[in-house]
């Protein structure tokens, strides 16, 4: 398996305009994680879908920010209108339903100007 | 509000070294706690994970402990070798799958 795949791996973007990130997560896995890592905050937990259902999205900081999972196989997380603080590292994490150990991706690295 | 932190910040040591990382919490409800490395430009990779009934798991060099009751996890690294220089970072988590992540140790094992 080629593991939790992410696009784009870099993202530069001006303020205002829409922002999608992408996730393709480990074939078989039950749950998936979108996570944010800045300095100042560290990794944090945006939303987690379990069987494409959103399960928790306490962690989504503001309405500029929503994802969704169509099907098992991708994900996105879209941000509209972006803002500079929005720029961190963007990572996406899938889990089979019969442990608690996650995979993560690579991350997309995201720059708002 | 659980807080995780992690101490030290950074760290630097000569090969062969063993050393121990540092994560303490403030809230002891964990469900469970989970080590994990993180190398430049790439995402996690978990190492570890103790479940709150258990004090220590072990896996190879690596071997990490829980004490619930003060708060705190250690994470050992025996024999330490370049190839161990990363971020290492706890998550502690609580409820379903509520992960919250410490603010990690840089390490760099010098050859």
């Amino acid at each position: 398996d080629a593991g939790v795949i992410q696009s784009p791996r870099h993202e530069v973007t001006e303020m205002g305009q829409e922002v999608t990130l992408r996730c393709k997560p480990i074939s078989g896995h039950d749950y998936l994680f979108w996570y944010r890592q800045t300095m100042m905050r560290g990794l944090e937990l945006l939303i987690y879908f379990n069987n494409n259902v959103p399960i928790d999205d306490s962690g989504m900081p503001e309405d500029r920010f929503s994802a969704k999972m169509p099907n098992a196989s991708f994900s996105t997380l879209k941000i509209q209108p972006s803002e500079p603080r929005d720029s961190a590292v963007y990572f996406c994490a899938s889990m089979p339903g019969w442990t608690d150990t996650q995979y993560f991706g690579p991350g997309t690295r995201l720059t708002v100007l | 509000k659980q807080e995780v932190t992690q101490i030290p910040a950074a760290l630097s040591v000569p090969e062969g070294e063993n050393l121990v990382l540092n994560c303490s919490f403030t809230d002891s409800a964990i469900y469970n706690l989970q080590w994990f490395r993180q190398d430049p430009g790439k995402g996690l990779t978990s190492l570890l994970l103790i479940q709150s009934s258990q004090r220590e798991q072990t896996s190879g060099r690596l071997n990490a402990s829980l004490d619930k009751s003060s708060g705190r996890s250690t994470l050992y690294i025996a024999a330490s070798q370049p190839g161990d220089s990363a971020t290492y970072l706890c998550a502690i988590i609580q409820g379903t799958y509520k992960y919250i992540f410490g603010t990690g140790t840089r390490l760099k094992v010098l050859a």
